[in-house]
């Protein structure tokens, strides 16, 4: 079945405590995404890769790093997390830039 | 700029009225338009698209008409079910870029 993953789904932690927000896709994607869901925002980019060790930043990329070693994976990194990156996170990837499939979201609360 | 700009929500109705949800955008140039729906506690799947000027896309029920003369795609949908309750996001493709709305949440009663 083709889909994205990501894990974990749900996530509580503390300021500035490193965390990794997973994401792999099995459908030989060259782009994916990554966007944050903010309550009257919408969804805001934060990075994107066009392929692999191809990466650039988005709308939001502040406080946010990635990096993308394998076409299928596309890690999300908060080195020094703090409580205004709690939001809701969705990893995205697709052939053409519009029809985008995305994974089912991760909560992440920073106390 | 690129923007888009959706009605704000949520949008209430019961089952089998008629639903519009506006969608107005702004770009330089010629975008690609669509609809996505998120269900409760899912990512967000394609609804539907429209590549150019007039094309109408369609799926499931739902259609929206790319409107170059008043910038506009609203989704419309003739008889809405209890499945419909949902966020809609509008999107707009422009030099690669995806930029969406803030999405409007669909509430359908029985």
């Amino acid at each position: 079945e083709a889909q994205v993953t990501q894990n974990p789904r749900y996530l509580i932690t503390v300021t500035g405590k490193k965390l990794t927000v997973t994401c792999s896709q099995n459908m030989n994607h060259e782009y994916m995404s990554w966007y944050r869901q903010d309550p009257g925002l919408g969804l805001r980019q934060i990075y994107y890769s066009m392929n692999v060790e191809v990466t650039d930043k988005g709308d939001v990329p502040e406080g946010y790093k990635v990096s993308r070693k394998e076409k299928r994976n596309f890690p999300l990194i908060l080195e020094s997390p703090s409580p205004n990156q709690t939001s809701l996170y969705f990893c995205a990837s697709s052939l053409n830039r519009g029809k985008q499939f995305f994974g089912p979201g991760t909560r992440l609360t920073v106390l | 700029g690129n923007s888009v700009t959706q009605m704000e929500g949520p949008v209430t109705l019961s089952e089998e009225a008629f639903l519009t949800i506006n969608c107005t955008y702004t770009a330089t140039g010629y975008p690609s338009l669509f609809w996505y729906v998120q269900y409760p506690g899912e990512g967000l799947q394609l609804l539907l698209k429209a590549t150019k000027a007039d094309d109408k896309g369609s799926n499931k029920g739902f259609e929206a008409t790319y409107r170059k003369e008043t910038t506009s795609f609203h989704l419309e949908k003739g008889s809405v079910q209890v499945s419909d309750s949902a966020v809609y996001f509008c999107a707009l493709l422009i030099t690669d870029k995806l930029i969406f709305g803030t999405g409007t949440r669909l509430q359908v009663f029985p």
